[in-house]
C-alpha cells in the first residue's frame, strides 16, 4: 500500500520551456503532497506543500511564479516548472501523506529535469 | 542553515555486522524522526520512525534510538544484507507529521 507515482521519470528540453510533473497517489488520498528537490550529492529540499483545493505553501526562496503547485484533487498534484532554465535542472522529487495523524511521508521516484 | 546533519557521508561495514548511522539536529522543536532510504534514481523509500516521547523503537532488523538531551538520534541496521546498500537519509519534523527537513545522507555499503 502507499504508492506514490511519479510521470515522468526523465525529461530533457529546451531552455524556456514549460515543464510539468504529475504526482499521484495510487491507494490512498493524499489531503496533503509535497515537492522536493535534490542536487547532486546534497539532501532533500522542500519546495513547498500542497493541500488539496487551496493554494500551494512555498519555501522561503522559492519562487511560486516558477514553480507552479496544483492540487486540484485528492490523488494528483502537479509542479510545473515555467520557463525552465539550465539552472532548474534537479531531481523533483514528490511526496504524500494520507493524513495528519500519524502517517508518515511516502514518495514517488523522482522525476531528473534536464534543461539545455 | 542545515537543522538535521548527517556528519558521515559515508560507512562501509561488513555483511552480517551491525551498521549504525548517526544524525543530530537543532530544533528542539523538532517531535517526529524518520529514516529513509534511497536507491539510485528512486525516491525514498521509508523505514522506520519515531516521535519523542519515546527513546527507542524497533521493528525488525532496524531499531532506532533517540536521545533528546543530545539532539541525536541513530539507526541501527543488524545484521547487515548486501541489500541494505544505500543512501540513508535522516529527517525531522514539528508538530505532527507535517514537512520534513532532511539530513544530507549516508551512503551505506555492505561488503561481502
Amino acid at each position: 500500500g502507499a504508492v506514490v507515482s511519479q510521470h515522468p521519470s526523465w525529461v530533457i528540453c529546451k531552455s524556456g520551456t514549460s515543464v510539468k510533473i504529475e504526482c499521484r497517489s495510487l491507494d490512498f488520498q493524499a489531503t496533503t503532497m509535497f515537492w522536493y528537490r535534490q542536487f547532486p550529492k546534497q539532501s532533500l529540499m522542500l519546495m513547498a506543500t500542497s493541500n488539496e483545493g487551496s493554494k500551494a505553501t512555498y519555501e522561503q526562496g522559492v519562487e511560486k511564479d516558477k514553480f507552479l503547485i496544483n492540487h486540484a484533487s485528492l490523488t494528483l498534484s502537479t509542479l510545473t516548472v515555467t520557463s525552465a532554465h539550465p539552472e532548474d535542472s534537479s531531481f523533483y522529487i514528490c511526496s504524500a501523506s494520507q493524513d495528519s495523524s500519524n502517517q508518515p511521508q511516502h514518495f514517488g521516484d523522482g522525476t531528473r529535469l534536464s534543461i539545455l | 542553515d542545515q537543522q538535521v546533519k548527517q556528519n558521515s557521508p559515508s560507512l562501509s561495514v561488513q555483511e552480517g555486522r551491525i551498521s549504525i548511522l548517526n544524525c543530530d539536529y537543532t530544533n528542539s522543536m523538532f517531535d517526529y524522526f524518520l529514516w529513509y532510504k534511497k536507491y539510485p534514481a528512486e525516491g525514498p523509500t521509508f523505514l522506520i520512525s519515531i516521535s519523542s516521547i519515546k527513546d527507542k523503537n524497533e521493528d525488525g532488523r532496524f531499531t532506532v534510538f533517540l536521545n533528546k538531551s543530545a539532539k541525536h538520534l541513530s539507526l541501527h541496521i543488524v545484521p547487515s544484507q548486501p541489500g541494505d546498500s544505500a543512501v540513508y537519509f535522516c529527517a525531522a519534523s514539528e508538530g505532527g507529521w507535517g514537512k520534513l527537513q532532511f539530513g544530507a545522507g549516508t551512503q551505506v555499503v555492505v561488503t561481502p
